[in-house]
């Protein structure tokens, strides 16, 4: 069983672009947690979605940002004209049920904004 | 709302020596705990959790950690460590009910395992 995939692994985008990361869950989990990690920092939740859902977006920035999970295919984390404090290291979670306890975190797509 | 702290941002050891890396947290109500490790360029592995029952849990690579309720700590042990445990810990926690289930990390501890 594959872990959970996200790619790109790094993405480098200039002020003013879109960013869009993308994570593949572990086969047969359906709950998917985003999260930020900007340097010398820990992680920051941002959203929790199941498929076709946002359960929990209050970690996301009110504008620029905006994540979904399709019925088919891998969440979409998207960030809208990225800045330079967009630079982070951007981690996905997928759990076969809700519960941290059950989280497994992929390898993250660290973003580098010039 | 939950917040971890901890309190070490650096530690360096010798190889073989035992370790400690320290954990604070706040919270209105109960808590799960967990420790994650982050090796360069890596996603977080889950080291150990508590969830109820015994206080002193046992988790991979020979580490252990111990929580402690009345002091609202949850500090992290090896007794001897090796170079290939140097890397980023976490410490996290999330509250046992509600509808909330995203982890509150702490700024992270930086292992660093001399020879």
């Amino acid at each position: 069983n594959a872990g959970v995939m996200q790619n790109p692994r790094h993405l480098v985008r200039r002020r003013g672009q879109e960013a869009r990361l993308r994570c593949s869950p572990m086969k047969g989990h359906s709950h998917v947690y985003w999260y930020r990690q900007l340097p010398e920092e820990g992680l920051k939740f941002m959203v929790y979605l199941q498929k076709e859902n946002i359960i929990d977006e209050s970690g996301m920035p009110k504008e620029r940002f905006s994540a979904e999970f399709p019925k088919e295919g891998p969440s979409i984390l998207r960030i809208q004209q990225v800045v330079r404090g967009d630079s982070a290291a951007y981690f996905c979670a997928s759990s076969p049920v809700p519960g941290p306890d059950t989280q497994y975190f992929g390898p993250g797509t660290r973003l580098t904004v010039l | 709302a939950q917040s971890v702290t901890q309190l070490d941002s650096q530690v360096p050891v010798f190889e073989e020596a035992p370790v400690e890396l320290r954990c604070n947290y706040s919270s209105s109500v109960s808590v799960y705990l967990f420790w994650y490790v982050q090796y360069p360029n890596q996603g977080l592995q889950l080291l150990l959790k508590y969830l109820s029952g015994s206080t002193l849990v046992k988790g991979i690579n020979g580490f252990e950690a111990e929580f402690n309720k009345s002091q609202t700590s949850f500090h992290l042990r090896k007794p001897s460590v090796h170079i290939s445990d140097t890397a980023e810990y976490f410490c996290a926690v999330t509250p046992v009910s509600g509808s909330a289930r995203q982890l509150t990390f702490g700024s992270g501890t930086q292992l660093t395992v001399l020879p």
